[in-house]
């Protein structure tokens, strides 16, 4: 079992369509980051977060450390939001990586 | 400020030959860690190093090494290539912060082993 589990792994939505991806971890953690990853490699951290919720413009993120969970929401999805999005654990200097959620946002 | 700069972004090597790739983080950042990205394994950290210090290393064979300057400018070297080695090879720095630490990827070194 991988430390860090994603789902779903692909997800196409339509424009508008609230987003849920879903992150849970074994490790111990001090931080739990979302990156976005475009084609072409780059790649953006989203959220860090230790504790409780987050929001940036559309994108929300949430932590439940006693269950060892984290999700990532886009309201109102944009084709532009179309991404790869990979959840991160981060403990002690080492980063364990989820396989990433594919999204497609259709117009 | 400028980014995170990786170079080269590109490269095609030859099995058994050896490659240095190069990492420049954003400026006053000491912090800074290296990532291979597969489409088989997907993203691996493989090692961190702060104050020309490596402080953490992922479960990879000794031919990947790396190293840090005064300037914080760090390389990574992959000796013996392999063909499993081509890999978007991910470097990032990080900045300690009042939430915790922030991390900013550069653009990526995209390495093909021929």
């Amino acid at each position: 079992k991988n430390e860090v589990e994603q789902s779903p792994q692909n997800l196409t939505a339509q424009e508008g369509e609230f987003i849920t991806i879903n992150c849970s971890y074994s490790v111990g953690i001090s931080a739990l980051h979302w990156l976005q990853q475009h084609p072409g490699g780059g790649i953006v951290s989203l959220f860090m977060l230790s504790s409780g919720k987050k929001k940036h413009g559309r994108l929300i993120a949430t932590i439940n450390i006693q269950e060892k969970h984290s999700s990532l929401h886009i309201t109102a999805s944009h084709p532009r939001d179309s991404a790869v999005y990979i959840c991160a654990a981060y403990n002690n200097n080492d980063m364990r990586f989820g396989a990433g959620t594919r999204l497609t946002v259709k117009p | 400020k400028a980014g995170v700069t990786q170079t080269p972004r590109y490269l095609i090597k030859t099995r058994g030959q050896q490659v240095t790739l190069s990492c420049s983080p954003i400026s006053g950042h000491r912090s800074v860690s290296w990532y291979q990205q597969t489409p088989g394994q997907g993203l691996q950290f493989l090692f961190e190093y702060f104050s020309e210090t490596q402080r953490n290393k992922g479960n990879f064979p000794g031919r990947f090494s790396g190293r840090q300057f005064s300037n914080s400018r760090s390389e990574m070297n992959v000796s013996t290539l392999e063909l499993g080695d081509s890999a978007l090879y991910l470097c990032a720095s990080t900045v300690q912060g009042a939430e915790g630490n922030t991390i900013y990827f550069g653009e990526g070194s995209w390495l093909t082993v021929v």
